[in-house]
This record gives structure tokens, C-alpha cells and sequence, in this order.
């Protein structure tokens, strides 16, 4: 069954630094997102990114945060300059966009950042 | 201020009872409605998801929805050791974000 990828599992940084999340939506999929879940909080949407440029992203997707799809596989999350606040599991998640399907999106198994 | 309630639980039952979560949203332009389960340190895995009022039925699972009232409830029937996770309840307005709950725990006892 196809599934959504992501790389590294596990990222180390140190404040200051940047750092590029990247993921493999499922192959035909149109509309392509991410989440993340601080540890013990619930799942936060930071962007969503459809026909190549960003549809709709929250507050916390500052200037500090971008994506990029480079490729027709890939899609990627760059944080410029990492705070002790980025860490968390980082999400990435895609879906269809079929007529009837209402937005069901299905997620990768996760980045878990730790910024030092 | 896009809100989903759920209770955090634990909801602690015992092997082959029914299971029943539920989760109030606050948006009333909400289309789209998901229960997702999530094991710890795993990330949420789809496995209901409903856009029309009253229940849809996939195995053991049930999801019930009720526009009105803006709730949504999943049943588990038969409940297993292995259903034991956070369930999320997740909401959409269409073609757009999730807007998720913090979870309830379910633990199952065998």
C-alpha cells in the first residue's frame, strides 16, 4: 500500500542552525501538508501546499519556516534559524484531492527535531 | 478560534466492550470530520472518516455524526489489547487543514 515517507527520523541541532525536513508524499497525490506535535500537545497545522505554492499556513509557519517541492517526488520543510521552541515531531502528510474524498490526508511516520 | 473538544481520558475498558469516544468542534463551516488513531511516539493513522450526518460503519468501527450538535463520536466494538491508543478527532472545512482535538487514551484490558 503506498505510503508517505520522511527523512531523517531523528534530527539534532543546535539553536541557530538550519535544518531541511524532508518527506515523499504518496505518488498521485495533489495537496501536500505539515503538522507538528509538540510532545504531550495535540497535532498543529503549519502549512499546505497545492499546485505547487502555498494554499493556506497558520502562525506559527513564520518567516523563519519555507517549503519547497524541488522535484516531482519530494517536498520539503527548511527552518532558517532553529529555536529551542522548534522541537517536536514534524508531520508530513498528503492527500488525494479526489472529488468525494473530502481532504482525507494520511500521514508519514514523523521527524522528531531536538533543537540543543 | 477553531476548537475540538475531546476528552482526554484515560477510557479504560475491558477486552470485547464497546468503546465509545467523542469530540465536540466548535466550527460550524466544518465538511469534512476523521478519526485517527495515534500510538505513542507513532504518528496518526486514518481510520474513519465521515461527511453526512447519522453513522457509517467500517468493521469494528463506527463513526456517528451529528451537524446540529456539532459532535462526532467513533464506537469500537469488540475492543481488543491492540485498540489501545490516543484517538484523535480531526476536522476540515473542505480542501484545507485538520484542525485536531488533543486526544483521548483508550486502554483496553485483556
Amino acid at each position: 500500500e503506498p505510503e508517505v515517507t520522511q527523512t531523517p527520523s531523528h534530527q539534532v541541532t543546535q539553536m541557530g542552525q538550519e535544518v531541511i525536513l524532508r518527506c515523499v508524499p504518496i505518488s498521485n497525490h495533489l495537496y501536500f501538508y505539515w503538522y507538528r506535535q509538540i510532545l504531550g500537545q495535540k497535532v498543529e497545522f503549519l502549512v499546505s501546499f497545492y499546485n505547487n505554492e502555498i494554499s493556506e499556513k497558520s502562525e506559527i509557519f513564520d518567516d523563519q519556516f519555507s517549503v519547497e517541492r524541488p522535484d516531482g517526488s519530494n517536498f520539503t520543510l527548511k527552518i532558517r534559524s532553529t529555536k529551542l521552541e522548534d522541537s517536536a515531531m514534524y508531520f508530513c502528510a498528503s492527500g488525494a484531492g479526489l472529488a468525494g474524498d473530502y481532504n482525507e490526508q494520511f500521514f508519514g511516520p514523523g521527524t522528531r527535531l531536538t533543537v540543543l | 478560534q477553531k476548537e475540538v473538544e475531546q476528552n482526554s481520558g484515560p477510557l479504560s475498558v475491558p477486552e470485547g466492550a464497546i468503546a465509545s469516544l467523542n469530540c465536540t468542534y466548535s466550527d460550524r463551516g466544518s465538511q469534512s470530520f476523521f478519526w485517527y488513531r495515534q500510538y505513542s511516539g507513532k504518528s496518526p493513522e486514518l481510520i474513519m472518516s465521515i461527511y453526512s450526518n447519522g453513522d457509517k460503519e467500517d468493521g469494528r468501527f463506527t463513526a456517528q455524526l451529528n451537524k446540529a450538535s456539532q459532535y462526532v463520536s467513533l464506537l469500537i466494538r469488540d475492543s481488543q489489547p491492540s485498540d489501545s491508543a490516543t484517538y484523535l478527532c480531526a476536522v476540515s472545512p473542505g480542501y484545507s487543514t485538520l484542525t485536531f482535538g488533543k486526544g483521548t487514551m483508550l486502554l483496553v484490558s485483556p
